[in-house]
């Protein structure tokens, strides 16, 4: 199975600052990689696929980077109701693994 | 609009076996896979398997191997997971979600059934 390794697991910020999440895979992925956003109590939802491309309705502060093993989830201005946490997940090979989460707190 | 509409909560003993239902609309359900996953309280998420709605074919995580079966009903746009030999740690949120086409991410979700296993 590959592993996905997320980085950092908490992350306090303070609204309007950059924030940058990392997702590490234990084997190259190429770009079959989506971040998803889960909001407390509610169920997930998508935000980029194929590690960089914004899934339809997602603001465009969000953005995804990266190829191979090596990716990032980047929060151009963090804002109130951007407070969730962050999975990604691949979908190179099955089975479709997640990271263990990046819980993003103001 | 796309909508993934899950049946109710389920309480459960250790041994038995649960079945989450999964009723699509506004696409063509046979055209993409169904996916299925859970949740842990408290925990991450955790991808279980697919069905390809228009053969019936599935794929499992080898994790649930022998003790998950999806399966579903065209006729009714519906997707089931079934889960047997139910532990106390299977207690988690199972959503359902509809792959962008066939094996990939998922772009839409169900409201997810809470099931819980205790004696």
């Amino acid at each position: 199975d590959i592993q996905m390794t997320q980085s950092p697991s908490s992350l306090p910020a303070s609204v309007g600052d950059r924030v940058i999440i990392t997702c590490r895979a234990s084997q190259g992925i190429s770009a079959y990689l989506a971040w998803y956003q889960q909001k407390p109590g509610k169920v997930p939802k998508l935000l980029i696929y194929a590690a960089s491309t914004l899934q339809s309705g997602v603001p465009s502060r969000f953005s995804g980077s990266g190829s191979g093993t090596d990716f990032a989830l980047i929060i151009s201005s963090l804002q109130p109701e951007d407070v969730a946490t962050y999975y990604c997940q691949q979908y190179n090979s099955v089975p479709h693994t997640f990271g263990g989460g990046t819980k993003v707190q103001i | 609009q796309v909508q993934l509409v899950q049946s109710g909560a389920e309480v459960k003993k250790p041994g038995a076996s649960v079945k989450v239902s999964c009723k699509a609309s506004g696409y063509n359900f046979n055209d993409y896979y169904i996916h299925w996953l859970r949740q842990a309280p408290g925990q991450g998420l955790e991808w279980m398997g697919w069905i390809n709605p228009n053969n019936g074919g599935t794929m499992y995580a080898q994790k649930f191997q022998g003790r998950v079966t999806m399966t579903r009903d065209t006729s009714i746009n519906t997707a089931y997971m079934e889960l047997s030999r139910l532990r106390s740690d299977d207690t988690a949120m199972f959503y359902c979600a509809k792959d962008w086409l066939s094996g990939y991410y998922t772009d839409y979700w169900g409201q997810g059934t809470l099931v819980t296993v205790s004696s």
